[in-house]
């Protein structure tokens, strides 16, 4: 699976929209982008993914770029809740191995 | 929702002792995984298990460690003889299919 890189931490104002960058320069042709986030040290939270297209769902948006060597997750309204660390990772989805490979991710601190 | 669920929540033992940890994953879902993250370090992905086998499983998933779907619902780790360094979070995840893995809250193993 590609690698991916991501800052340490970030800040982010509550109420405003959080956009965490992720690069993946090496991601291949059948390769998704994959977000997840931990509070704390609870379980792993499923965000959201894709492909090519931009996503939404009722947690965040996914933008990809057209190379897909980016992308960036948005969080519209970031509340104090969002306080995580937050992983994107790239994987396939069918025919590779399947195990998410974490990384050390970016610590999202929502302030108030 | 559905959601994975994990027990217990907080398992502490002797070194050298047995440990079970159990999972009930998504109900309709095929594909289940353990994963594990030690205090302050990445989350690192153990074994995934399909059809009654397992189906990767990494370096750290050594003999000491075994997998088992023991009836139609439950799904556990067992650790033969727990050392210090096992002390972690332990994660269950399921997916319907080789994509979307949900992750249960954990278990924090404690081996003293």
């Amino acid at each position: 699976d590609a690698k991916t890189t991501q800052p340490p931490s970030m800040d982010c104002a509550e109420g405003r929209a959080a956009n965490l960058p992720c690069n993946h320069s090496t991601i291949s042709g059948n390769e998704y982008v994959y977000w997840y986030r931990q509070i704390h040290s609870q379980g792993p939270q499923y965000i959201i993914h894709g492909l090519k297209n931009n996503e939404t769902n009722e947690m965040a948006s996914l933008i990809i770029t057209e190379d897909r060597k980016s992308s960036t997750l948005i969080l519209p309204h970031a509340t104090l809740r969002d306080t995580a660390v937050y992983y994107c990772i790239v994987r396939l989805t069918r025919g590779g191995n399947n195990r998410l490979a974490f990384g050390k991710g970016n610590q999202v601190v929502v302030i108030p | 929702e559905p959601e994975v669920t994990q027990t217990p929540s907080h398992q502490v033992t002797q070194m050298g002792q047995e440990v079970i940890l159990r999972c009930v994953p998504i109900s309709n879902h095929l594909y289940f995984y353990w994963y594990r993250q030690i205090l302050g370090q990445k989350v690192e992905f153990l074994v995934s298990f399909y059809n009654n086998e397992i189906s990767e499983k990494s370096e750290i998933f050594d003999d000491q460690f075994s997998v088992e779907r023991p009836d139609g619902s439950n799904f556990t780790l067992k650790i033969r003889s727990t050392k210090l360094e096992d002390s972690a979070m332990y994660f269950c995840a399921s997916s319907l299919v080789e994509d979307t893995q949900y992750f249960g809250p954990g278990t924090r193993l404690t081996v003293l």
